[in-house]
């Protein structure tokens, strides 16, 4: 199974910050990765997929990039809504899997 | 509008047996492929299962193959998951989410416990 390593699995920002997340693969997985926010209660958003294709309606302030087994989410100008769980998912091949999570709090 | 609904949650003792549905709606249900994502208290997301459109090709974790079974309906527009040999760790939100997982249904509580 691919295994996927995000970091950090926390940190703190304030708004007005641009943060980084990271997802690493264990092996190469192409442009096979989605990044999804989940705020507390809530269900889980999709906002990239395909590594770098921003989802219908999420803000420009969200990119992504990367191929292979490397990738990154930034968030630039954060803002107070975007304080949540952040989980990247490969799926490049079965069983498809999550990273462990980036929680993403105000400092 | 793409809707999708579960249901079928509920407590259980270890040991038993429970299936979940997920009715869809506002899409061409017969050629999507569909999965179940759980999450278990405070923790991350898990992919638990995915089958394609015709429901002829599935997958599953190794967490609970052997044990839970998907499967639709295309005629009702309907997702299952047949939860048997449930445990405690099995306890979490259940989700139907339609492939690529760029819809979620709202979930339902499954609570593994004597």
């Amino acid at each position: 199974d691919i295994q996927m390593t995000q970091s950090p699995s926390a940190m703190s920002a304030s708004v007005g910050d641009t943060v980084t997340i990271t997802c690493r693969a264990s092996q190469g997985i192409s442009n096979y990765l989605a990044w999804f926010q989940q705020k507390p209660g809530k269900v889980p958003k999709r906002l990239i997929y395909a590594s770098s294709s921003l989802q219908s309606g999420v803000p420009s302030r969200f990119s992504g990039s990367g191929s292979g087994t490397e990738f990154t989410l930034i968030i630039s100008s954060l803002q107070p809504e975007d304080f949540a769980t952040y989980y990247c998912l490969q799926h490049n091949s079965h069983p498809f899997t999550f990273g462990q999570g980036t929680k993403l709090e105000i400092k | 509008e793409v809707q999708l609904l579960e249901s079928g949650g509920g407590l259980v003792q270890p040991g038993g047996s429970l299936r979940l549905s997920c009715a869809a709606s506002g899409l061409t249900f017969s050629i999507t492929g569909m999965s179940w994502v759980r999450q278990a208290p405070g923790k991350g997301l898990e992919l638990v299962s995915t089958i394609d459109g015709s429901g002829g090709t599935t997958y599953s974790g190794d967490s609970v193959k052997g044990r839970f079974t998907i499967s639709r309906d295309n005629s009702k527009n309907t997702l299952y998951l047949q939860m048997n040999s449930l445990r405690g760790e099995d306890t979490a939100v259940y989700y139907c989410a339609k492939a690529g997982l760029d819809y979620w249904g709202q979930g339902t509580l499954v609570t593994v416990s004597s």
